[in-house]
């Protein structure tokens, strides 16, 4: 059974600090790791898709890194804004699907 | 604008009826999932299906079933054989069926049993 487990599940940030949270899949047989953002009564949209070990992804002021020896991820939110609340997702891929973590959750505190 | 669409956006259905989700997509992608969604827990894969005609179940596809007659369409049908149905339906796609294809996902249906 493939595990994907993301910390913290929730996190509260102030408005202007950054932040950064983990994703953790297995370290074998290591393709893809994608990360998705999911804004309350929205669709999750894609942010980024990951194959090399020692990537690094960035979009606006949100990036990612990538160690598959070691199996984690990072996602990096630089200076918050109350815009970034939403749930982050990583999934990892194996067995032929995305087998996804349950989310960690950021609220943004003006 | 290219999207998927999924309705309805709630559905209520009652112990022992069937149920069938609807999902549209008009991006030409070729795969298509349906996922589940629990509280406190990932979302989770019911089938998947890569071409017209062709679908393979997922990790909890016991109590559903699909079709996939057209490329743009993949409507999921709730049973009553499934035990807990109460949740949260995601349908996504992607331009093909592999580990570098980023998912574009619809809105979702929440199904709740009365």
């Amino acid at each position: 059974i493939l595990n994907v487990e993301q910390s913290p599940q929730s996190l509260h940030v102030q408005e202007g600090d950054s932040t950064n949270f983990t994703c953790s899949f297995p370290s074998s047989n290591f393709y893809a790791l994608h990360w998705y953002r999911w804004e309350t009564a929205k669709s999750p949209e894609a942010l980024f898709v990951m194959t090399l070990n020692g990537d690094e992804k960035k979009k606006g002021r949100i990036s990612a890194t990538l160690n598959t020896k070691e199996g984690y991820s990072y996602l990096y939110i630089k200076g918050s804004q109350p815009e970034d609340s939403a749930t982050y997702l990583c999934a990892f891929w194996g067995a032929q699907k995305l087998v996804f973590g349950q989310g960690t959750r950021l609220t943004i505190n003006p | 604008d290219g999207g998927i669409t999924q309705s309805p956006k709630y559905l209520f259905r009652k112990e022992g009826q069937n149920v069938t989700l609807s999902c549209e997509q008009n991006l030409n992608h070729d795969a298509m999932y349906w996922y589940r969604q629990d509280p406190g827990q990932g979302l989770r894969l019911i089938y998947y299906s890569q071409i017209v005609n062709d679908f393979q179940k997922g990790d909890i596809a016991e109590g559903y079933s699909v079709s996939r007659e057209k490329k743009e369409s993949f409507p999921l049908t709730v049973t009553s054989a499934q035990k807990n149905p109460t949740a949260f339906y995601l349908c996504a796609s992607s331009f093909g069926q592999g580990a570098n294809y980023g998912y574009t996902f619809g809105s979702g249906t929440r199904l709740t049993v009365v």
